[in-house]
């Protein structure tokens, strides 16, 4: 079974500065993806990025990119240039390639807090 | 194009009582979701259809719950009978070609239950 842990329950941050999410997974899969969702107080979970393991480089979105380290099992979520909107609980998530795509095991959420 | 649709938004009920959830996936979506998220907690998966049939149900508390999604569209997650602890937000996802990046999850706005 898979387990992902998000260590910080609450974060914060100015608008216009950089913040880093942590989190860290356990499995024994090989083929897997990492995912970093967001769920604004509207409650609608919108997927940020994708990451596949086998990649070694790591994704980037505009102004998300992630910190995969494979052999330390951590994929960490970095956010510069922070906006207002980016105010929400964020999500890790993992799941297995094959078959068992598509299957999420989420972390306990990080929320964040962007102050004007 | 429209995204997932879940109705109600909102349900209070007592406990013991029954009550049921709707979902609408994107169109074409060939996989359809149910998680529970309980307040502070990331979503746990309850079911995952492939069309109309059940791919994972592994997680799914099958003495009161349930679930179908008839003619691979459309589908319900009933609760019957309720208890105090499923107080929740039930997430309905989709996934599948058509939209995006394939096999993406695609969330909707979800149903908050409350139990009393």
């Amino acid at each position: 079974a898979q387990t992902v842990t998000q260590s910080q329950p609450e974060m914060s941050v100015q608008e216009a500065e950089t913040v880093t999410l942590s989190c860290t997974y356990d499995t024994s899969e090989s083929n897997y993806y990492l995912f970093w969702y967001k769920q604004p107080p509207s409650r609608q979970m919108i997927l940020v990025i994708r990451q596949e393991a086998y990649k070694q480089q790591n994704a980037t979105e505009n102004r998300f990119s992630v910190n995969f380290q494979k052999a330390a099992k951590s994929f960490s979520l970095k956010i510069s240039d922070s906006q207002l909107g980016d105010t929400a609980m964020y999500f890790c998530a993992f799941s297995a390639g094959g078959t068992s795509y598509g299957k999420l095991t989420f972390g306990q959420g990080t929320i964040l807090t962007v102050h004007p | 194009e429209a995204g997932v649709a879940q109705s109600p938004r909102y349900k209070i009920i007592e406990k013991r009582q029954s009550v049921a959830f709707w979902c609408n996936p994107i169109s074409g979506h060939a996989t359809l979701y149910w998680y529970q998220q309980i307040l502070g907690q990331g979503p746990k998966l309850l079911i995952q259809f492939q069309n109309n049939g059940v791919v994972d149900d592994s997680q799914l508390p099958k003495d009161r719950f349930s679930a179908e999604r008839l003619k691979g569209v459309d589908s319900t997650l009933k609760i019957q009978p309720a208890k105090l602890e499923d107080s929740a937000v039930y997430l309905c996802a989709s996934s599948g070609p058509g939209q995006g990046t394939y096999n993406e999850q695609f969330f909707g706005p979800g149903t908050r239950l409350t139990v009393l």
